[in-house]
């Protein structure tokens, strides 16, 4: 059964680079034709999808965060990762990594989800 | 301020039949697949309806999806104090070339 787990630091400095990796078991990244991605949700605006990576390593962002977003593979490690750059407060989120449930990014909705990461950005 | 708009509570009795809307523009729910996320309290959300109106194997036929125009609703028929639970809709967004979100909505089963 595949199982999503995300880590990294649960706290993180205003102006500082939020790092998380999503490491993938029961499944093999490259076994398949799938995209993975990341999704945040705070309280007051719900989930926020941030970005999304294929099984390729092409990238494909929000808009919204596009300029502060960077996401990466390691599918020898079956791993994929999140780095937003200059956070602040407003950055402060539960974080989860998930699969897509196929190759096309705007009809594959996430079917598997990490249980997800509390990141505070405070001083 | 989410793309998609959802009331933010809803609420029924057991055995009752609920719905939630989620409204959104043609870019959006107008031109694409819609897909309902269900979050029990402290888990991740779970792919609940796909393709706007289908379910994933093992979900009870007692959810439905439907749509009209750029609006969809889910339906609750037969609600079960196991229904409480967040509720989030989804889509692919054509203009702003990602995937949006409503702001979920929480159902109290009283």
């Amino acid at each position: 059964q595949l199982q999503l787990q995300e880590s990294g630091p649960g706290l993180v400095k205003p102006s500082e680079t939020l790092s998380l990796t999503c490491t993938v078991s029961g499944g093999s990244m490259s076994g398949g034709t799938y995209y993975w991605g990341w999704i945040r949700q705070t309280p007051g605006k719900g989930l926020e999808w941030i970005g999304s990576i294929s099984y390729s390593g092409s990238t494909h962002y929000n808009p919204s965060l596009k300029s502060r977003v960077t996401l990466s593979q390691d599918t020898s490690k079956n791993q994929f990762s999140l780095k937003v750059t200059s956070v602040t407060a407003a950055d402060t989120a539960l974080y989860y990594c998930a699969r897509h449930d196929a190759a096309a990014l705007g009809t594959s909705p996430f079917d598997h989800w990490g249980q997800g990461t509390l990141v505070t950005v405070s001083s | 301020q989410s793309v998609l708009t959802q009331p933010p509570s809803a609420s029924g009795t057991p055995g009752q039949r609920v719905t939630i809307s989620c409204s959104g523009s043609r870019s959006n729910i107008g031109t694409n697949y819609v897909y309902w996320y269900q979050q029990l309290p402290g888990t991740a959300p779970k792919l609940l309806i796909y393709r706007t109106n289908q379910r994933p194997s093992g979900v009870p036929d007692r959810f439905s999806g439907s749509k009209s125009g750029t609006s969809v609703s889910l339906a609750i028929s037969g609600l079960r104090s196991e229904d409480e639970a967040d509720y989030h809709c989804a889509t692919w967004d054509d203009s702003l070339r990602g995937w949006v979100f409503g702001g979920g909505t929480k159902l109290t089963v009283l």
